[in-house]
Order: structure tokens, then C-alpha cells, then sequence
């Protein structure tokens, strides 16, 4: 089946740690993006891809870092210099080629710190 | 700024109400507006609405798009335990096709 996996689904930071969250679809999706959702805030914008070997911040791009080698993987890096990284995050793609798509989305890696 | 509201922040009915959610949106170089529903893990989504004033339906969801007084509203009738979710409403940005997501309306059914 056609879809976004992230991985893993929970995950645990210690201090001074960088994690990275593992996120692959197999759509054929060109356009890849991580959110940041925090209870009453709705999503955030993180980093998004339009294309390879490209990506631009989002809203909220401080302590986070991300790759894009490859179409279908959009891997994100909490750093250490981000100070509060408990949340949900949400990874999300979509056909660019077709402005009448929506983004479809992962299941979520809920990060806590230890 | 470009924001996107939502209310109520939650609600809780019984099966079988029906109830109106609201979104509404300031937003530069407006393009569409979106409603996703989420239980716990990943959004799903309902409906894109571009045109003022076409009603979107699917089964006993419907919504509709004002761009004059810049707002959108999502019915559902006849709920059920299973619609019970979070439902965000995002507004979508020409060129970029940046989301810009409200917080969300936490519904809850009773049986």
C-alpha cells in the first residue's frame, strides 16, 4: 500500500542529544514536510522540501536540521540547541503536480525528553 | 500575520446532534481552504474548498467556503461515537502552498 511511514513511533531524548526521526513515503510525492504539534497550537511548520537536494525553513526551523537525498525519505534532526523539543511530530507529503492535492500524512513520532 | 482561527476549541454533544465548526482565516495570497480530522495519530483529510459558496459533501459531512467574509464551516449531522476527533481547518497560500493551521476543535460524542 501506497503511504508515509515514520519511525520510530515514540522516542526519548536525553540531554544534549540529537535524535533523528525517520520519515519515507512511496507516493511519488515531491513535496515533503515535518510539523511540529503542541496541545492547543495546532501544527507548525518545521522544514519543507519542494524538490531533492532542496529545502527551505518553515516557521519554527531553529534547532531542528533536515536532508533530502533521496525522493522519498525526509529524514529530521532535534538538536541540542533546541531547548523544548517534547511534542508530536508530523510528517507530511504531497503531488506537486496536481495543485488540487492535499498533504497526506505520517502516523507521528511522539519525542520526550528523558 | 497570517493566522487561522477555530471555534469552538471543543465541544461535547450527544449521538445523533448535529453541530457546525467554525474556521476563520487571515491569510495573504489566499488559495484554498482545507478540513482534516484527526483521532490520534495522523490527519485525514475531508475536504479542499476553493470556489465562495459551493457546498462540499460527504455523507453526513458537508462545508463551505466564503472568501468574501473569510470563512469556512464544517456540519456534521446525525453524529456518531466515531466522529469524535480533532478537526483542523488550514488555510492554503498560492505560490508556496504553505498550510497555515488553526488549533483545532476537540469533538466529542456521547452514546
Amino acid at each position: 500500500d501506497g503511504g508515509i511511514t515514520q519511525s520510530p513511533k515514540y522516542l526519548f531524548r536525553k540531554e544534549g542529544q540529537n535524535v533523528t526521526l525517520s520519515c519515507e513515503q512511496n507516493l511519488n510525492h515531491d513535496a515533503m514536510y515535518w510539523y511540529r504539534q503542541d496541545p492547543g497550537q495546532g501544527l507548525r511548520l518545521i522544514y519543507y522540501s519542494q524538490i531533492v537536494n532542496d529545502f527551505q525553513k518553515g516557521d519554527i526551523a531553529e534547532g531542528y536540521s533536515v536532508s533530502r537525498e533521496k525522493k522519498e525519505s525526509f529524514p529530521l534532526t532535534v538538536t541540542s540547541a533546541q531547548k523544548n523539543p517534547t511534542a508530536f511530530y508530523l510528517c507530511a507529503s504531497r503531488n506537486t503536480g496536481n495543485s488540487n492535492q492535499p498533504q497526506h500524512f505520517g502516523d507521528g513520532t511522539r519525542l520526550s525528553i528523558l | 500575520e497570517d493566522k487561522v482561527v477555530q471555534s469552538p476549541l471543543s465541544l461535547v454533544v450527544h449521538e445523533g446532534d448535529t453541530v457546525t465548526l467554525n474556521c476563520s482565516y487571515e491569510v495573504t495570497n489566499f488559495r484554498s481552504l482545507l478540513w482534516y480530522k484527526q483521532e490520534k495519530k495522523a490527519p485525514t483529510f475531508l475536504f479542499m474548498l476553493t470556489s465562495s459558496g459551493i457546498e462540499k459533501k460527504s455523507g453526513r459531512l458537508s462545508s463551505i467556503l466564503d472568501k468574501k467574509e473569510l470563512f469556512s464551516i464544517l456540519n456534521i449531522t446525525a453524529t456518531q461515537t466515531g466522529d469524535s476527533a480533532v478537526y483542523l481547518c488550514a488555510a492554503v497560500t498560492s505560490g508556496t502552498y504553505k498550510y497555515i493551521f488553526g488549533t483545532g476543535t476537540r469533538l466529542k460524542v456521547l452514546a
